[in-house]
């Protein structure tokens, strides 16, 4: 069973608002990966990390997310200014590489934007 | 571009029938296939994955998968499944080349058991 931790399970915002998430990985796992999971089951790969460093995000999150995974903390994902189409679970998974490696996911956070 | 398709949206089976859900992916070079489920309201948990060797994994849950190059696919199978499988469950690719361990996923297939 998966030991990563999402917090919190659901938020709430309005349109323009901030949303913040945060995740725990696996003890021992350096590498953390965010995904967005919309109702349609479509999944949206958004960034990941190899200890503090972003090895990889994509145009999206260049723009309107930030993330970070600093040292002896969670690690988050910030919405800047929520909006209607950003409402989805937001998941987070970690593994002991960046490859070839299961992916452990925590149980995500609900984001819902009115 | 790398993508996974799972044909069935749906599968609908009795409680001890055995099961197959398709996938098929489209990639030609090195990758790393893997099955996860998701109960309703939770996250994704690991079935199992391949990625070279036996072209027939086993999983979790008396869950295996058999990987087929010539067929481009890596079917899930369970011989006899239980109320508690349902769930809807997806496959995933990853290549190391192109995309730093990011999984692309299926469209997922919800998989219903009745009793």
């Amino acid at each position: 069973n998966s030991k990563v931790i999402q917090t919190p399970r659901y938020l709430v915002k309005g349109q323009g608002q901030k949303a913040k998430m945060r995740c725990i990985p696996e003890k021992g796992h350096p590498v953390v990966f965010w995904y967005q999971q919309n109702k349609n089951n479509e999944f949206k790969f958004l960034i990941n990390f190899q200890n503090q460093e972003v090895l990889q995000q994509i145009d999206m999150t260049e723009k309107r997310f930030s993330a970070e995974c600093p040292s002896n903390s969670p690690c988050s994902l910030e919405i800047q200014s929520s909006e209607a189409g950003d409402s989805a679970l937001y998941l987070c998974a970690s593994s002991i590489r960046d490859w070839y490696a299961e992916q452990f996911f925590g149980p995500g956070t609900r984001l819902t934007v009115l | 571009t790398q993508t996974v398709s799972q044909s069935d949206a749906h599968v609908t089976v009795f409680e001890g029938d055995s099961v197959e859900l398709r996938c098929n992916y489209s990639y030609g070079g090195s990758i790393y296939l893997s099955w996860y489920i998701q109960h309703h309201g939770h996250g994704l948990q690991f079935l199992l994955k391949y990625y070279s060797g036996n072209p027939v994994v086993q999983g979790v849950n008396g869950f295996e998968a058999e990987f087929s190059k010539s067929d481009s696919s890596f079917h899930l199978r369970k011989a006899s499944v239980h109320w508690s499988d349902s769930a809807v469950y997806f496959c995933a690719v990853s290549a190391k080349i192109y995309n730093q361990g990011k999984l692309i996923f299926g469209q997922g297939t919800k998989l219903s058991i009745k009793p």
